[in-house]
């Protein structure tokens, strides 16, 4: 079964700092491409960033672009984000998730983590 | 950047069909996807590709698509299917995911 488990998030204030990380199980991590999505509250969804298998070809939203830095681990099945000068807008909860084939950078997300509250505030 | 436009609510009444719209720029030439999220869930993907369905989803949730808008239609909608729908699409231009701002429908 297909586990992603969001971890890192909480309360940090404007201009802080975060790294989220995902743990992956049940699958060959390093076979998949890896989003991050986030939901601000009563809000709809917004695509953040992606990664392809082996971490070297990254994109993210122009919102986070210059301050958001998508990573992953192969060898511990676990997908980061590092978050910097945060702002009151990046409150959200930050999903991890996985495209539905392997190796397919444009394939829909067709598994999700619980997701990871983050939220900007002083 | 590229957009999709959803209508924010539809309401149905059960045992009736629910259609749910996904306006973007030539739409049609691209891969629609849809996600719904329960109240306080994870989004869950219902269709992919325009009109697969994944395992697990039952027949009454279809997909279609013209030039400028695709469609999620689901029939003989029952109390479970209240939900926020979501479209997504991959932009080849900006090589960003995109979700549409999603639709909440109400079961009657």
């Amino acid at each position: 079964e297909v586990q992603l488990v969001e971890s890192g998030g909480g309360l940090v204030q404007p201009g802080g700092s975060l790294r989220l990380s995902c743990a992956a199980s049940g699958f060959t991590f390093s076979d998949y491409w890896m989003h991050w999505v986030r939901q601000p509250p009563g809000q709809g969804l917004m695509w953040v960033s992606r990664s392809n298998t082996e971490g070297t070809y990254t994109i993210y939203a122009d919102s986070v672009k210059g301050r958001f830095t998508i990573s992953r681990d192969n060898a511990k099945n676990t997908l980061y984000l590092q978050m910097n000068s945060l702002r009151a807008e990046d409150t959200a909860v930050y999903y991890c998730a996985r495209g539905v084939f392997s190796s397919e950078s444009t394939a829909p997300l067709g598994s999700w983590g619980q997701g990871t509250l983050v939220t900007v505030s002083s | 950047s590229y957009v999709l436009t959803q209508p924010p609510s539809v309401s149905v009444a059960p045992g009736k069909t629910a259609s749910i719209t996904c306006a973007g720029v030539n739409i049609g030439s691209k891969s629609v996807h849809w996600y719904q999220q329960r109240p306080g869930q994870v989004p869950v993907m219902v269709l992919y590709y325009t009109s697969d369905r994944p395992s697990g989803i039952p027949e009454r949730f279809s997909g279609s698509y013209s030039d400028t808008t695709a469609t999620l239609t689901i029939s003989k909608v029952e109390a479970g299917d209240e939900a926020d729908y979501y479209c997504q699409v991959w932009d080849a231009d900006s090589a960003h995911f995109v979700f549409g701002g999603g639709t909440k429908v109400t079961v009657l």
